[in-house]
C-alpha cells in the first residue's frame, strides 16, 4: 500500500527555519518526481515546488512565492523527500501536503501525505 | 502564468441531481487536466487525471471531459458522500496552478 507520512510542521516564529520530512513506503520513492503543496486555513491548494527523479536529473522548480527561501532535497536511499523552509513568513502558515507525481510534463497528484501544520507566528 | 478559473464557487444540489462543473484555463494546456476532491478536514483525492481518465478506485458516476481551454467534470448522480470541495489542476507548464475550488453541497 502506498504511503505518505509528513513530519516535521510546528510553531515557530517569523524569519526562522523549520524542516519538513515526507516518508514514503509501499512504492520506489526513486522512481517517481515528488510534489510539495500548502493550503492555507480556509483556503485553496497551492502548489510549492517539485523534484525530479534522478533519472531525469533530480532537478527541482519552485513556486514564485517561495524561490529562494524554500528548498526541495531527496534521499532515495531512506525513501524520503524534504522542504527545507527558510526565511519563514506568517503567510507561510499552512498545512503541508507531499505527494507523488504521475504522468506527463509536471504531472499530476496520485497520492497525498496527511498533511503537517505550519504555522508562523510570533 | 495561466489562469484556472472554476465556475460555479458553490452550488447545492439534491441526491441524484446530475452536477457539473467547469474550468476554464486561460491558455490551451491540450488535456493536462486532473480533477480532485477534497472532503471537509480529509486530504485531497484524485478524482480524474488527462482531463478524462477516472483513477482507480473513483467511483463512475463521477466523470471528466474537455480539452483546450475548457473543461467539465460531471457528476452523474449525485449522492450524500460527495460532499466537497473539487479543484482543478492544469500540469502541463510551470506552476501547477489549481482553480479557487467548487463547493458542493446537498439541498
Amino acid at each position: 500500500e502506498v504511503q505518505l507520512v509528513e513530519s516535521g510542521g510546528d510553531l515557530v516564529q517569523p524569519g526562522r527555519s523549520l524542516r519538513l520530512s515526507c516518508t514514503a513506503s509501499g512504492f520506489t520513492l526513486g522512481d517517481y518526481a515528488m510534489s510539495w503543496f500548502r493550503q492555507a486555513p480556509g483556503k485553496g491548494l497551492e502548489w510549492i515546488g517539485f523534484i525530479r527523479s534522478k533519472a531525469y536529473g533530480g532537478t527541482t522548480e519552485y513556486a514564485a512565492s517561495v524561490t529562494g527561501r524554500f528548498t526541495i532535497s531527496r534521499d532515495d536511499s531512506k525513501s524520503i523527500a524534504y522542504l527545507q523552509m527558510n526565511s519563514l513568513k506568517t503567510d507561510d502558515t499552512a498545512v503541508y501536503y507531499c505527494t507523488r507525481n504521475r504522468g506527463y510534463s509536471y504531472g499530476y497528484s496520485d497520492y497525498w501525505g496527511q498533511g503537517t501544520l505550519v504555522t508562523v507566528s510570533s | 502564468d495561466i489562469q484556472m478559473t472554476q465556475s460555479p464557487s458553490s452550488l447545492s444540489a439534491s441526491v441524484g441531481d446530475r452536477v457539473t462543473i467547469t474550468c476554464r484555463a486561460s491558455q490551451d494546456i491540450s488535456n493536462y487536466l486532473a480533477w480532485y476532491q477534497q472532503k471537509p478536514g480529509k486530504v485531497p483525492k484524485l478524482l480524474i487525471y488527462a482531463a478524462s481518465t477516472l483513477q482507480s478506485g473513483v467511483p463512475s458516476r463521477f466523470s471528466g471531459s474537455g480539452s483546450g481551454t475548457d473543461f467539465t467534470l460531471t457528476i452523474s448522480s449525485l449522492q450524500p458522500e460527495d460532499v466537497a470541495t473539487y479543484y482543478c489542476q492544469k500540469y502541463n507548464s510551470a506552476p501547477p496552478t489549481f482553480g479557487q475550488g467548487t463547493k458542493v453541497e446537498i439541498k
